[in-house]
């Protein structure tokens, strides 16, 4: 089983939109989550850091459920660029803040 | 300001060469760590620099691969006696001190063709 799982996709949907992505991970003891977009050929950026109380940027929405170790993010009103995979990201509880990606959600917005 | 640099963007070798793949990270930022990312796969954790020193290699996939920070600045990735299976983006990313709420700031990769 992988540390960090996402549902590949892709995910097709219309502009205005709401999408919303699932992350499971493993390790319990995991530190710190961020979600980051990755265009195609491109390097990954920070989209955002998910904390424990949920957090919100703009169209942006992200959620912490440590219980059931899921983290989520909701994009409300799809825009046509916001087509990218987006990745999932958990810290290791080493010391070491090295990063555990998912695969990657493939989301294509349609005109 | 200036990101991650990475040089070269491309290298393309035949199979049982050396490369080096070289990183620059963002002034001031003393964390420095490597990743692989194959076609299709989230990157994949290959080594961790605090400064000068290798604080985590566990994720070199065989003693072919090596990298080193001797001024805790630039680093280098080095692979001997390259395989095809070794094609992948190398992506570098840098993070300036701190906890790990500090996200990691990723340069363009350099993209590894083994023929």
């Amino acid at each position: 089983r992988k540390e960090v799982e996402q549902d590949p996709g892709p995910f097709n949907v219309p502009e205005g939109a709401t999408v919303a992505f699932n992350c499971t991970y493993s390790n319990s003891a995991s530190q710190s989550f961020f979600w980051y977009r990755q265009d195609c050929r491109k390097e990954p950026k920070l989209l955002m850091s998910v904390y424990s109380s949920g957090n919100e940027d703009g169209r942006f929405t992200a959620q912490l459920n440590r219980a059931s170790q899921y983290i989520s993010l909701l994009i409300r009103d799809s825009k046509l660029s916001d087509s990218a995979t987006y990745l999932c990201v958990v810290t290791t509880a080493s010391g070491t803040y090295k990063y555990i990606f998912g695969t990657g959600t493939r989301l294509k917005v349609l005109a | 300001g200036a990101g991650v640099s990475q040089t070269p963007s491309n290298k393309v070798t035949e199979k049982g060469k050396y490369v080096e793949l070289r990183c620059d990270p963002i002034s001031g930022h003393t964390a420095l760590y490597w990743y692989r990312q194959s076609l299709g796969q989230g990157p994949e954790f290959l080594i961790y620099f605090q400064g000068t020193g290798a604080a985590d290699d566990s994720g070199l996939p065989n003693d072919r691969f090596f990298a080193v920070r001797p001024e805790g600045s630039v680093s280098t990735l080095k692979i001997q006696r390259t395989e095809r299976g070794d094609s992948a983006v190398y992506l570098c990313a840098s993070s300036p001190p701190g906890d790990s709420n500090q996200p990691q700031h990723f340069g363009d990769g350099t993209r590894l063709s083994i023929l």
